[in-house]
């Protein structure tokens, strides 16, 4: 367990729904990312933040929104859905951003499937 | 291109073999971690080398991070069915924003009883 919690597990809905994805990160952490796994894709870096302000963007699509709130949880919010959104979505955390070789710790992970 | 690439994608031996999986890239890191993954689950930090030449062992497991840090490896010894699983090797580019860390394609391996 690596003390990173993820909600729900599991999320299934149809094109054009929006959904919203929770994360807490590991107590003490103040980064948090979010990545995108899909079978061709690998992992994809999405967002950071970095106690409650956006630090490094990937390939996120305009379509994705997140935040991360006081209490340092985030949320990943996905709007006009598609079929090629469906995919695995992570969250991970770190203590501080800035140290290059600090370590990421990931949770268990959501599965979205976009019918 | 992917600016980390693992070789092999993918990898099947038989309990008590050894197996190498490799990570290069072209360009240079501030470190390299190895991760690896269940079937429907996160990826677990398996290990970080962060300095040129460094060489960490953790059970039969062998880490090597190459003398520029543009590349590591991943050395099983004896390998167990235990170890199936995907390998991941990610890194931070030296010139990145934050701490993106930038994946390879990964390796699956399996051993096999």
């Amino acid at each position: 367990d690596s003390g990173v919690t993820q909600t729900p597990k599991h999320l299934i809905t149809a094109t054009g729904q929006r959904v919203t994805l929770r994360c807490s990160p590991r107590s003490g952490d103040l980064s948090v990312y979010w990545y995108q796994q899909s079978l061709d894709q690998g992992l994809q870096f999405l967002i950071q933040y970095y106690n409650g302000e956006e630090r490094a963007k990937g390939n996120i699509l305009e379509r994705f929104s997140a935040q991360q709130f006081p209490d340092l949880h985030s949320e990943l919010n996905l709007s006009s859905l598609e079929l090629g959104d469906s995919a695995l979505y992570f969250c991970a955390s770190s203590v501080v951003s800035g140290r290059v070789w600090n370590e990421q710790f990931f949770g268990p992970g959501t599965r979205l499937t976009v019918l | 291109t992917q600016l980390l690439e693992q070789s092999p994608q993918f990898l099947s031996i038989q309990e008590g073999e050894n197996l190498t999986v490799y990570c290069n890239s072209s360009s240079v890191f501030s470190s390299l971690q190895w991760y690896r993954q269940e079937p429907g689950e996160g990826p677990v930090l398996l290990v970080t080398v962060v300095t040129g030449g460094e060489v960490k062992k953790l059970k039969r497991l062998t880490f090597q991070f190459g003398d520029a840090r543009k590349d590591s490896s991943l050395h099983i010894t004896a390998a167990q069915p235990g170890d199936t699983g995907l390998y991941l090797c990610a890194g931070v580019p030296i010139k990145a924003a934050g701490n993106k860390l930038t994946f390879g394609g990964g390796t699956r391996v399996l051993v096999k009883p």
